[in-house]
């Protein structure tokens, strides 16, 4: 069975960097495609990107500019890099494993993280 | 940009069949899916590549996607089928969802 578990600061000062991790267990990061969706309070799901088994990328054009997805091997998990946040981006972030082999969707999810923008 | 547009809220009575629908630009041609998310919850997968229903998610739902519509039907609706509904679909490398329809079951 396929778990994932996010992780990472619940509170991000405008203008600073929104840094989150995605641990994974019963799957190989190396295997599959990894996502970040997030939902902002009382919005629906907005899909920020995804990261594939041999690493290259795929963003959310409105938010290219300030993401970056990764992996880390070593310790099966994935990250997400969002720069020059703004109260906009306080949301529920959920991390997902994405089955590009069944006509994409996202098959397992994290139980989400809340992060909130403010000073 | 690709977009999914879904019909913000949808009433059922109890025992009755509740039809959800998700409009695209030639969505026929791409693979729909579907998720429930109940309140605090993260979402679930309960149809994909149009039809198809993930190991233990109910009979009752079936899904259907032609022409530019996907649909999600709930046969016999239960109290516990009440949540948020989101489309989604794959294109040109693109993840889209659709804004999300609320099923009240009343």
């Amino acid at each position: 069975q396929v778990q994932l578990q996010e992780s990472g600061p619940g509170l991000v000062k405008p203008s600073e960097t929104l840094s989150l991790t995605c641990s994974i267990s019963g799957a190989s990061v190396s295997t599959y495609y990894w996502s970040w969706i997030r939902q902002p309070p009382g919005k629906g799901l907005g899909w920020i990107g995804y990261i594939s088994y041999s690493g290259s990328t795929n963003y959310n054009p409105s938010l290219k500019s300030r993401v970056t997805i990764s992996v880390d091997t070593s310790k099966n998990q994935f990250s997400l890099k969002l720069t020059s946040v703004t109260a906009a981006d306080t949301a529920v972030y959920y991390c997902a494993r994405f089955a590009y082999d069944s006509g994409g969707n996202f098959d397992y999810w994290g139980q989400g993280t809340v992060v909130t923008v403010s000073s | 940009s690709y977009e999914l547009i879904q019909p913000p809220s949808v009433s059922v009575s109890p025992g009755q069949t509740a039809s959800l629908t998700c409009s695209g630009d030639k969505l026929g041609t791409k693979y729909a899916c579907w998720y429930q998310q109940k309140p605090g919850q993260s979402p679930v997968l309960v149809i994909y590549q149009d039809t198809k229903r993930p190991s233990g998610i109910p009979e009752r739902f079936s899904g259907s996607n032609s022409g530019s519509t996907a649909a999600l039907t709930i046969s016999g609706t239960q109290a516990m089928d009440e949540a948020d509904y989101y489309c989604q679909a794959w294109d040109s490398s693109t993840v889209v969802f659709g804004g999300g329809t609320k099923l009240t079951v009343l």
